[in-house]
């Protein structure tokens, strides 16, 4: 089954206390990415990647890490998780292969609260 | 810069019957994507219906149709004989083709439906 998979779901953490959270996909998509999602907001885009080895920031990069070592896998990085980041994060992966039925696939999201 | 302005933050509809939902964007590209995506109370991100921007003809997805004018920047949904299932949020975003592959998302609407 074609899928975005994103670990933890749901992730309680205190302030400065290092986490990741891992997304990989299974579909061979160049085409990786973070959102986070506030209340009255809309989603909006963390970091981004075209390949492997390729990164850049999007609209809100402050406070986040990411890498892109394996296609499949590109983990969110927060190496001192503040209150503000406190939100509800999406991966989403696509191809650029074809653009018929174009398509930006999301994880299942990952709730986390920092305290 | 591209943005996606969804004007009504909340709307309901008695089941059976048809709503749409606004939906205005800025861009200077030519050449995009439009989407409306779905997210229910489980937080997954349903792709609703798409819409390629050099097609003029209105996407159609059952129940689901857009009114897309390109002129006008406008992308509405239309839902006809609303379901109870129905309920979500829902967001407009947007893609440029050829850039970073970054979606831009409207704050998205909170669907109601009344039985």
């Amino acid at each position: 089954e074609a899928q975005v998979t994103q670990n933890p779901r749901y992730l309680i953490t205190v302030t400065g206390k290092k986490l990741t959270v891992t997304c990989s996909q299974n579909m061979n998509h160049e085409y990786m990415s973070w959102y986070r999602q506030d209340p009255g907001l809309g989603l909006r885009q963390i970091y981004y990647s075209m390949n492997v080895e390729v990164t850049d920031k999007g609209d809100v990069p402050e406070g986040y890490k990411v890498s892109r070592k394996e296609k499949r896998n590109f983990p969110l990085i927060l190496e001192s998780p503040s209150p503000n980041q406190t939100s509800l994060y999406f991966c989403a992966s696509s191809s650029f292969r074809g653009r018929v039925n174009y398509e930006q696939y999301f994880g299942p999201g990952t709730r986390l609260t920092v305290t | 810069a591209q943005t996606v302005t969804q004007s009504q933050p909340e709307m309901s509809v008695q089941e059976a019957e048809t709503v749409t939902l606004s939906c205005t964007y800025d861009t200077s590209e030519s050449d995009y994507y439009l989407f409306w995506y779905k997210q229910p109370p489980s937080r997954q991100m349903i792709l609703v219906i798409r819409q390629e921007a050099y097609k003029q003809q209105n996407a159609t997805e059952n129940r689901f149709s857009v009114n897309f004018q390109k002129a006008a920047k406008s992308f509405s949904l239309k839902i006809s004989d609303s379901q109870l299932g129905d309920a979500a949020m829902y967001f407009c975003a947007h893609v440029a083709q050829g850039g970073s592959e970054k979606l831009v998302f409207g704050k998205g609407t909170k669907l109601t439906v009344n039985p």
